[in-house]
């Protein structure tokens, strides 16, 4: 099993679609949690970090559940520049300081 | 402040030659790494570096070797390059502690012919 699995997509939704992406992950000493968005050909950038509690960032939340080990994140009224890849990282804070990287899921969006 | 960068941008390489990827970020960040994007894998963990004069092994290590001689600079070398080798390579840092973020170079494509 992969450290990290996120839903495979690609996702095509039309603009002002809610869509949700979920990610799982293998180590349960996992400690902090972040979404990722990269676009075609370029580097990957923080979205947003996830906290225990949940987060929102306008038009986007992220959701984490310990228990079940798995992490969401939910766009809203999606608009054309949303379309990207979503990268859910996961970093272990029992050993070293290494990310954990998902393969992503592809989004676009559709006028 | 330019964060990260990364040089040279693009590079083509025939089999068997060497090259070294060069990395530099001034934000002052203590770790960076050397991961590698391949279409449908992901981003893999090459090597890292927790502070000046340290280095440490990642995923997929084989091939490359890395140096961090000033702690603004990672250097990926690559002694004899092999067509497998044939990816975008980024560089990331992020200042100690858990909960901070890492910020990437724009990346080098590199093409192994």
């Amino acid at each position: 099993r992969k450290e990290v699995e996120q839903d495979p997509g690609p996702f095509n939704v039309p603009e002002g679609a809610t869509v949700a992406f979920n990610c799982t992950y293998s180590n349960s000493a996992s400690q902090s949690f972040f979404w990722y968005r990269q676009d075609c050909r370029k580097e990957p950038k923080l979205l947003m970090s996830v906290y225990s509690s949940g987060n929102e960032d306008g038009r986007f939340t992220a959701q984490l559940n310990r228990a079940s080990q798995y992490i969401s994140l939910l766009i809203r009224d999606s608009k054309l520049s949303d379309s990207a890849t979503y990268l859910c990282v996961v970093r272990p804070g029992n050993y070293g300081q290494n990310f954990v990287f998902g393969p992503g899921t592809r989004l676009s969006v559709l006028p | 402040n330019a964060g990260v960068t990364q040089t040279p941008k693009f590079r083509v390489l025939k089999t068997g030659q060497s090259m070294t990827l060069l990395c530099a970020q001034d934000m002052n960040h203590e770790y960076m790494y050397w991961y590698r994007q391949d279409p449908g894998m992901g981003l893999r963990l090459i090597h890292y570096s927790v502070g000046e004069g340290t280095t440490a092994k990642g995923e997929v290590p084989d091939g490359y070797n890395v140096s961090r001689l000033k702690k603004q600079n990672f250097l990926l070398g690559l002694e004899s390059a092999a067509p497998s080798q044939t990816s975008v390579y980024f560089c990331a840092s992020n200042q100690a502690g858990l909960y901070n973020e890492q910020f990437f170079g724009p990346g080098t494509r590199l093409t192994v012919l």
